[in-house]
């Protein structure tokens, strides 16, 4: 069974402290690995689209990287507006059009 | 450009009360997806449409969930009768493309039952 785990479950950084979000995954023939970003209250935000191993993607102060197991989010000098819920999430070879989501991690920056 | 519109924004209702959500997806945008999010989870797909058709529903209860997309535009989900269980957020969300992983969503309909 396709499994999607992220860590930690809660992050909180200084502003200007950098971190790392990990996203681990178990799936039959990656199609493509995701990543979310979700405000209280609102709808997931897209941030990213990773197809392979070593595929490095970079949106201001967020960096994705993927290998054969994990993607790692890099937050670089956070800043209060970062803060957020980073959801991972995977497209299998088999299941075309469906996307599976892990359990998120809440980043809290504080000034 | 307007993004995925859905209402209400919140529900409150009793155990064994019917409830519908609406969603309006962006212009153009074939695939439609419904997802259901329970508090501090991911979401988890219900049902996704292609145009009018309905091509993965597996994961729908269809004891007591419902969904339609008339037309191939705006789409509707309906819970008869809710129980507690079903309390959480229901999230509407499209893309332009089959298998495509970038979805556009809508801030969702809170549910509570009571």
């Amino acid at each position: 069974e396709d499994q999607v785990t992220q860590s930690p479950e809660a992050l909180r950084l200084q502003e200007g402290e950098s971190s790392s979000l990990n996203c681990s995954y178990t799936v039959s023939g990656l199609r493509g690995l995701f990543w979310y970003r979700q405000d209280p209250g609102k709808g997931p935000e897209f941030l990213f689209t990773l197809y392979s191993a070593g595929e490095e993607k970079e949106k201001e102060r967020l960096k994705a990287t993927l290998t054969k197991k994990e993607s790692f989010l890099h937050i670089t000098a956070p800043k209060p507006e970062d803060s957020a819920t980073y959801l991972c999430a995977v497209q299998a070879g088999d299941s075309w059009g469906k996307l599976q989501f892990g359990a998120g991690t809440q980043v809290v920056v504080t000034p | 450009e307007a993004g995925v519109v859905q209402s209400p924004r919140y529900k409150i209702i009793e155990k064994k009360q019917p409830v519908a959500f609406w969603c309006n997806p962006i212009s153009g945008h074939n695939t439609l997806y419904w997802y259901l999010q329970n508090l501090g989870q991911g979401p988890e797909l219900l049902i996704r449409y292609e145009n009018e058709e309905a091509v993965d529903d597996s994961q729908l209860p269809k004891d007591r969930f419902s969904a339609e997309r008339l037309k191939g535009v705006d789409s509707t989900l309906k819970i008869q009768p809710a129980e507690l269980g079903d309390s959480a957020v229901y999230l509407c969300a499209s893309s332009s493309g089959q298998g495509h992983g970038e979805l556009f969503f809508g801030e969702g309909s809170r549910l509570t039952v009571l």
